[in-house]
């Protein structure tokens, strides 16, 4: 069956990185573009980003223009969501969600990452 | 920006129907998807284009839309039915992809 592993929490500083990873199983990675997707506490979940498992295109979201990079690694049926300048409005749960291709329809989701940003 | 508006809660009976509502002015081309969330847990997708189904998801949950408003309707809601409801939809230029700010239903 569909499944993904998500990378562990994380704790970050004010102003630090963080990279979360996504791994893929039990279908076609490079069918499938990469979804993520965040859910600050008690707020509905917000769009990041997608990227195309099979070419490496990427689409983001103006809110994270110039702060996110979304990259993939086909060997390891993985994809990584980097977001940079962290402040504490960051702190959210990130999730990675299949794609199916030609549409924003994300249909599988992972279990999500915790990322908590406090000085 | 793009707004999409849902009620912030519903509540039935179990076994009544539910409706979930969200507005959007660009509903009528961009057929929303509708996900459930329960508590601690990542949103599944119950409802997508057209009133699709994924499979494993009951026959109760279905989905239409008139004019630009959408809804998806639980008939015969049951207690384990009880969760946040999204739904998420682009505009009309595609730029912009967004949830509604979600409604709670509780089946009681």
């Amino acid at each position: 069956q569909v499944q993904f592993v998500q990378s562990g929490a994380e704790v970050k500083r004010p102003g630090a990185s963080v990279k979360v990873s996504c791994r893929a199983s039990g279908y076609s990675f490079t069918t499938y573009a990469m979804h993520w997707v965040r859910q600050a506490p008690g707020q509905r979940p917000e769009w990041m980003g997608w990227i195309s498992a099979a070419v490496g295109n990427t689409g983001y979201s103006q809110t994270f223009q110039g702060r996110l990079t979304l990259t993939r690694d086909i060997s390891a049926s993985t994809v990584f969501m980097e977001l940079r300048n962290l402040r504490s409005e960051d702190t959210a749960v990130y999730f990675c969600a299949r794609g199916p291709p030609g549409t924003i329809l994300m249909d599988v989701w992972g279990k999500g990452t915790t990322v908590t940003v406090s000085s | 920006s793009y707004e999409l508006t849902q009620p912030p809660s519903v509540s039935v009976s179990p076994g009544q129907t539910a409706r979930i509502t969200c507005s959007g002015d660009a509903l009528p081309e961009k057929y929303p998807y509708w996900y459930q969330q329960k508590s601690g847990q990542a949103p599944v997708l119950v409802n997508y284009e057209d009133n699709k189904r994924p499979s494993g998801i009951p026959e109760r949950f279905s989905g239409s839309i008139s004019g630009t408003m959408a809804t998806l309707t639980i008939s015969g809601a049951q207690v384990e039915d009880e969760a946040d409801y999204y739904c998420f939809s682009r505009d009309n230029t595609e730029i912009y992809r967004v949830f509604g700010g979600g409604t709670k239903l509780t089946v009681l």
